[in-house]
């Protein structure tokens, strides 16, 4: 059963903290992606990755870093957390052009 | 740079079908997918279409592509209650990096 896992379903977090979101996927895709999910906008794109190590800015990308250093872990960062970044936060990986693949999803609140 | 833009709600009879539209600005894209979510739930892909295709019938679903009005469309047939979901369509963008835009999705609610 392939596998997209995000290392927490809720966070809460103070304003001005630094926040790891972790992703880790098993199908050995290049692939990987970072959206918020917020009501009536849709999935914006924060970064997304097509290998180890290289990392494109998204639509969204203020306010946040990515890093992967190994092909199955795609991580984001919130240098600095602000309640505007309170949304739900979602990983996903895929191969070339293929079927993408979900995690859970984290739903982040700063207060 | 891309934008996929979607209308936020349909509403429609169950047994009706339902035309969920999207439109794009990037031409380039090279896949471009159709998917749900029902309420607390993750998101499901329904089905996908090639850049170079105009057309994909699966069961319910029929997709259309018009390429030259960059539009895209998903009909659901014989629509019933349980396919009330948000749609997302997405694009898929190949080349030098590979990127994955999804609309800002449709919320469609069918009423008995």
């Amino acid at each position: 059963d392939v596998k997209v896992t995000q290392s927490s379903r809720y966070l809460v977090k103070r304003t001005g903290e630094k926040v790891f979101l972790e992703c880790v996927q098993d199908m050995d895709h290049e692939n990987m992606f970072w959206y918020r999910q917020d009501p009536g906008l849709g999935l914006r794109l924060i970064y997304f990755s097509y290998d180890v190590k290289m990392k494109e800015k998204g639509d969204i990308p203020e306010g946040y870093s990515v890093s992967r250093e190994k092909k199955e872990r795609f991580s984001l960062i919130l240098e600095s957390a602000s309640t505007n970044q309170t949304s739900m936060y979602l990983c996903a990986s895929t191969a070339y052009g293929t079927e993408a693949f979900f995690g859970q999803g984290t739903r982040l609140t700063v207060v | 740079g891309e934008d996929v833009e979607q209308s936020l709600f349909l509403s429609v009879r169950e047994g009706d079908s339902s035309v969920i539209n999207c439109t794009y600005t990037d031409s380039s894209s090279t896949y471009l997918y159709w998917y749900k979510q029902e309420p607390g739930a993750g998101l499901q892909l329904l089905t996908y279409i090639f850049s170079n295709m105009d057309m994909k019938q699966d069961q319910r679903l029929t997709v259309l592509l018009n390429k030259k009005d960059k539009h895209l469309s998903l009909r659901i047939a014989d629509t019933q209650t349980g396919d009330s979901a948000i749609y997302f369509c997405a694009e898929f963008y190949g080349g030098a990096t590979n990127k994955l835009i999804f609309g800002t999705g449709t919320l469609l609610a069918v009423q008995p």
